[in-house]
């Protein structure tokens, strides 16, 4: 079936570290999304990739789509402590649809 | 997002009884979702509705059932709580054009 394998699962990091997590499809995705869920919060959508190979920069943060669309990941500049939390990826199949099947998300942990 | 609210937020119940978790929107979206927050599972979509009259059952619908009520509200109940039914849920909404999704706080449902 459809889904995504995100790494890792979880992740320490000393402040000023960089973080990167991933996400692989077996299959072709339309596009795919990112979400931050803070610990006891919900999630917040954070961008959505369509197009093979974008690249999107959010100050800190850095959104990759690959060339064949199966995989994506987001990388974290020097980490800060308002960083932590869990991120999900979110992937999107085909046109016809508006589901979105989620990574089991990377929980990141910064210490000061 | 105060725009999407759940109802409770939190419940205890017991096995066997018959429950209903409430969403409400003030976006305007067509596009209601119900999904599962197990820890190391992620997010897994229970239900989602692309308008009042389409409903569509997601990875994990057994056991579950929804009702979409108006554009703006859609009711998950559980016909017969059991105890793996203890996770924490969340309703969210999303626009045709961006597809971005937006959470509400969840519901914290436990089951003994």
């Amino acid at each position: 079936g459809q889904q995504v394998m995100q790494i890792p699962q979880y992740q320490h990091v000393q402040e000023g570290e960089d973080f990167t997590t991933y996400c692989n499809s077996s299959t072709t995705l339309s596009n795919i999304q990112w979400y931050k869920q803070r610990p006891g919060g919900h999630p917040v959508f954070l961008i959505q990739l369509v197009k093979s190979g974008e690249v999107k920069k959010q100050k800190r943060l850095t959104f990759q789509f690959g060339e064949a669309k199966k995989n994506s990941s987001l990388h974290i500049t020097a980490t800060q402590t308002t960083d932590v939390g869990t991120y999900f990826c979110a992937g999107r199949w085909g046109s016809g649809t508006y589901k979105y099947i989620f990574g089991t998300g990377t929980r990141l942990k910064v210490l000061a | 997002d105060a725009d999407v609210t759940q109802t409770p937020r939190n419940r205890i119940t017991k096995t066997g009884k018959r429950i209903m978790l409430e969403c409400s929107q003030t976006k305007g979206h067509d596009r209601m979702y119900w999904y599962r927050q197990d820890p190391g599972l992620g997010l897994r979509l229970i239900y989602y509705s692309f308008d009042v009259k389409d409903i569509n059952k997601g990875e994990i619908s057994d056991g579950y059932s929804v009702s979409r009520q108006a554009q703006a509200k859609f009711s998950l109940s559980l016909e017969s709580a059991i105890p793996n039914q203890t996770a924490l849920y969340f309703c969210a909404t999303s626009d045709g054009d961006t597809y971005e999704q937006y959470f509400g706080p969840g519901t914290r449902l436990t089951v003994t």
